[in-house]
């Protein structure tokens, strides 16, 4: 079935040290978005890709950074992650800006 | 900024009883959303109105969209317990990129 992957579904880091987490998608959208949500919050966009174009909000700290090497993958990289990291981390997909997005399962990152 | 926002914040009712979940934004829109999040998972997408619709079904739910009040209903009908989650309205804006813009959600509990 196609779909949007990540992995991993949870994921532990000590305070400072860098980490990654990735997205694949099978759907061959053009659109690729990785949000924050914090608990009982709302999802809280961080940036997207349009196709290799990258695009980041305005508020989204410098620690995090992202890479979408080709289509299907897409990757987080938080260089150093601080306790307000801690979070559940949601990769999207859509076939253009604006349309219906399919999530995928999310990971969440603890920060010790 | 939040540009959505949702009424109730939670909502708990019997089991075949209906749910009707509120969403008010403040600009002009492309089109509103409406999502699903079960505890710990990804949102799933349930349903998107254009601005030039007023009313949109699939099965059991019904979506409302009046612009000029700026304010969209999500009803669901003869809930089930698995109905319980949290519910987002989203809005795509006309002068933000296209980009979703998630109101605070309603947490929906439904008692068997």
């Amino acid at each position: 079935d196609a779909m949007v992957i990540q992995n991993p579904r949870y994921q532990v880091t000590q305070f400072g040290k860098p980490v990654t987490l990735s997205c694949s998608q099978t759907l061959n959208h053009n659109v690729m978005y990785w949000y924050q949500q914090k608990s009982s919050q709302a999802p809280k966009l961080l940036f997207h890709y349009y196709d290799k174009d990258f695009n980041n909000e305005a508020d989204t700290p410098d620690n995090f950074q992202s890479r979408r090497p080709n289509t299907s993958f897409c990757f987080l990289d938080i260089r150093s992650p601080g306790l307000g990291d801690a979070a559940m981390y949601l990769c999207a997909t859509s076939r253009r800006r604006g349309d219906e997005q399919y999530f995928g399962p999310g990971t969440r990152l603890t920060v010790t | 900024s939040q540009q959505g926002e949702e009424d109730p914040q939670a909502l708990s009712i019997q089991e075949g009883e209906n749910a009707t979940m509120n969403c008010s934004y403040k600009t002009s829109i492309n089109n509103l959303q409406w999502y699903r999040q079960n505890s710990g998972r990804g949102l799933v997408h349930l349903i998107l109105i254009r601005s030039n619709e007023r009313e949109k079904h699939s099965g059991r739910l019904r979506v409302t969209l009046d612009t000029s009040k700026k304010s969209s209903s999500l009803l669901i009908t003869a809930s089930r317990a698995a109905d319980t989650a949290s519910y987002f309205c989203a809005t795509v804006q006309n002068n933000a990129g296209n980009m979703l813009t998630f109101g605070g959600g309603t947490r929906l509990m439904v008692k068997p």
